[in-house]
């Protein structure tokens, strides 16, 4: 069975300062890997995918996400933090099985950028 | 092209009425999937159709169901409302092809509140 674990339900950074979201996942069989954003009142929009193709990810709004397989992360950066990045965000997991779209999500971290 | 679309946006319902949420996906996509969010559960999968088959089941009742059309359109219907179906229901639309490497793309969401 699959799982995510996001530690830190919220968190804070000054604007201008890093950005790190963590996300540690559990999975019988390589998995692919999602960050989403969701604005309030929002669907989730994806910010990038790990699909085994490169281990660092690049997305959209300056973030990137490393795959590390030995510590099972797969981590959200942003080297600089806007105002416009507050918003809640969520790591998702799929198992590469033929057949199956359905996404196993964490808890969702809620990012607060302080001006 | 046009993105996912859920309709309404907003429903007010009974308990113990019934309700019927529509999505269509991106155009081309044939697998739907469906999600409850709420903030004490989270992100929760419901159900995914892909060519008018229910593909993938989450853990929730009976009460909850679903159907897809030939044109790839999605309806969920939930029967016997109670207080604690209040939620953000997502709907979800990617290709669900091979290779898996597909994300899925959200909509907005239908903020169903039963009273």
């Amino acid at each position: 069975a699959q799982s995510v674990t996001q530690l830190g339900s919220h968190v804070s950074v000054s604007e201008g300062a890093l950005v790190l979201l963590r996300c540690n996942y559990s999975s019988s069989v390589p998995p692919y890997l999602f960050w989403y954003v969701q604005y309030p009142n929002q669907g989730l929009q994806l910010l990038l995918k790990y699909t085994s193709a490169a281990t660092l990810v690049k997305g959209i709004n300056g973030f990137e996400a490393e795959f590390k397989k030995s510590e099972t992360s797969f981590h959200l950066t942003k080297p600089s933090a806007h105002m416009s990045d507050a918003a809640e965000y969520f790591c998702a997991v799929r198992e590469s099985n033929f057949g199956n779209e359905k996404l196993t999500f964490g808890t969702g971290t809620r990012l607060t950028i302080i001006p | 092209k046009a993105g996912v679309t859920q309709t309404p946006r907003y429903l007010i319902k009974t308990r113990g009425q019934q309700v019927t949420l529509s999505c269509s996906p991106i155009s081309g996509h044939r697998s739907v999937s469906w999600y409850q969010q709420t903030p004490g559960q989270g992100l929760q999968f419901l159900f995914e159709y892909f060519s008018e088959t229910q593909r993938n089941k989450g853990n929730f009742p009976g009460r909850f169901s679903g159907r897809q059309f030939s044109n790839s359109r999605s309806e969920m219907n939930v029967s016997t409302l109670e207080l604690g179906d209040s939620a953000l229901y997502l709907c979800a639309s990617s290709s669900g092809r091979q290779p898996m490497n597909t994300e899925a793309f959200f909509g907005q969401g239908t903020r169903l509140t039963v009273v």
